[in-house]
């Protein structure tokens, strides 16, 4: 399969506790973006990549979140201090630069208890 | 700036009739609009692609939106329901120069036999 594909699929854990995702996008995409879609809601952009380079975050990515991608290749999102609030399903999304779609992943989906 | 509003949270049809998803749009630039498709645990799905060619855009599945700037409008339609076309849909508006993407809410289409 030569999609999107991100890591874990579901994750539970507990307040406080800190989190990290994966994300391995289709490989010839130079940009990669983080969503957070929360039930009955579209998803909200978190974050975006233009190969190593972070072009832009939103001001709903606390300063307890932070996303990497360090050799343009896949990248991780980690949440420190996780709080109930941060419950959601977390997507990637990869595209070619330009008006070119985005491809998503089926996401990851986290329960913070 | 952007945004973008689905008039309708739900839509109900009968198999074999019309179907009409409306979106609003409002940007800063140019944008480009699309339509994405999501099922029950899959992820989102492209069904089609506004990026200022043809106004009047095709895509899968039988789905066509038509782009009118003077109502700010990207509204989705397909002649005939089917059953396997029961599903959320979001439109999307997409900022080329700033690389994000703005969700609507979402409509959830039923689909009644």
């Amino acid at each position: 399969d030569t999609g999107v594909s991100q890591d874990p699929r579901h994750k539970i854990t507990k307040r406080g506790q800190n989190v990290t995702f994966r994300c391995d996008p289709i490989s010839e995409h130079n940009r990669l973006y983080w969503y957070r879609q929360t039930l009955g809601q579209g998803p909200e952009f978190l974050t975006y990549f233009q190969n190593e380079a972070q072009l832009e975050k939103s001001r709903l990515l606390s300063d307890r979140f932070s996303a990497e991608r360090p050799k343009g290749s896949f990248s991780t999102l980690e949440i420190q201090r996780t709080e109930q609030g941060d419950s959601a399903m977390y997507l990637c999304a990869s595209s070619l630069e330009g008006n070119t779609e985005a491809f998503f992943g089926q996401g990851t989906r986290l329960t913070v208890v | 700036a952007q945004s973008v509003t689905q008039l309708d949270s739900h839509v109900s049809v009968s198999e074999g009739t019309p179907v009409l998803l409306r979106c609003n749009y409002s940007s800063s630039y140019s944008p480009s609009l699309f339509w994405y498709v999501q099922h029950p645990n899959k992820g989102l799905q492209l069904l089609l692609k506004y990026t200022s060619a043809a106004t009047l855009v095709k895509g899968i599945n039988g789905f066509e939106a038509e782009f009118k700037k003077s109502e700010t409008s990207f509204h989705l339609t397909k002649p005939s329901a089917h059953m396997s076309d029961a599903a959320e849909y979001f439109c999307v508006v997409h900022n080329t120069n700033a690389g994000k993407s703005t969700f609507g809410d979402g409509t959830t289409l039923t689909v009644k036999p």
